[in-house]
């Protein structure tokens, strides 16, 4: 069975840490991808990445970087983390362009 | 701004019915479609895609698909309280040379009520 899996499900951190949020899938995926989820905001994507050491700013990538040295791993990382960055983070990856995502089960992050 | 639109309900049905949810786009050269089903707190789940014209049905699921409308729907048929959730429409929007990613919409909340 294909699986994205996120390394942690509950996060909670103190403003102004760096965080690192991880993502493996192991289904030789060549495109992956964070989003964020908010109540009201639905999913947004944040960055994106088409191969190895690519990387795409998607449509909120303020506060946030990324990292993509071997294909099955996709990290996201907040520089310094701060309150409005709480949230539901999603990731994601597919290979054929004619297949929707696979998502992880997420990373709900709080931030104090 | 290419988007996907959705009613964000709650679409509230007894058990039994039909639901139906909709889904509007705006790019009119968009191939793949896709629903997904998002229970409170967990992830989304592919339930259907689908990529031509017409309807395309999978046990209790159909997805539906007019291009020249640029619209696409999920009915869920005899409706169950699993059923339940949050769903998301999807779409392919093509983002730098051949490479693509999917737009979602915001949701449509179902509720099956026993």
């Amino acid at each position: 069975d294909v699986k994205v899996t996120q390394s942690s499900r509950y996060l909670v951190k103190r403003t102004g840490e760096k965080v690192f949020l991880e993502c493996v899938q192991d289904m030789d995926h060549e495109n992956m991808f964070w989003y964020r989820q908010d109540p009201g905001l639905g999913l947004r994507l944040i960055y994106f990445s088409y191969d190895v050491k690519m990387k795409e700013k998607g449509d909120i990538p303020e506060g946030y970087s990324v990292s993509r040295e071997k294909k099955e791993r996709f990290s996201l990382i907040l520089e310094s983390a701060s309150t409005n960055q709480t949230s539901m983070y999603l990731c994601a990856s597919h290979r054929v362009t004619n297949y929707g995502y696979t998502f992880g089960s997420g990373t709900r992050l709080t931030v104090v | 701004q290419k988007e996907v639109e959705q009613n964000s309900g709650p679409l509230s049905v007894p058990e039994g019915a039909i639901a139906s949810l909709n889904c509007t786009y705006s790019d009119r050269v968009s191939q793949s479609f896709f629903w997904y089903r998002q229970y409170s707190g967990k992830s989304p789940e592919l339930i259907m895609s689908i990529y031509s014209n017409g309807d395309k049905e999978d046990g209790r699921f159909t997805a539906q698909l007019n291009k020249a409308s640029q619209y696409v729907s999920l009915l869920i048929r005899d409706s169950q309280p699993s059923d339940s959730a949050t769903y998301l429409c999807a779409v392919n929007m093509v983002s730098g040379g051949s490479n693509y990613k999917l737009t979602f919409g915001k949701g449509t909340l179902l509720t099956v009520n026993p």
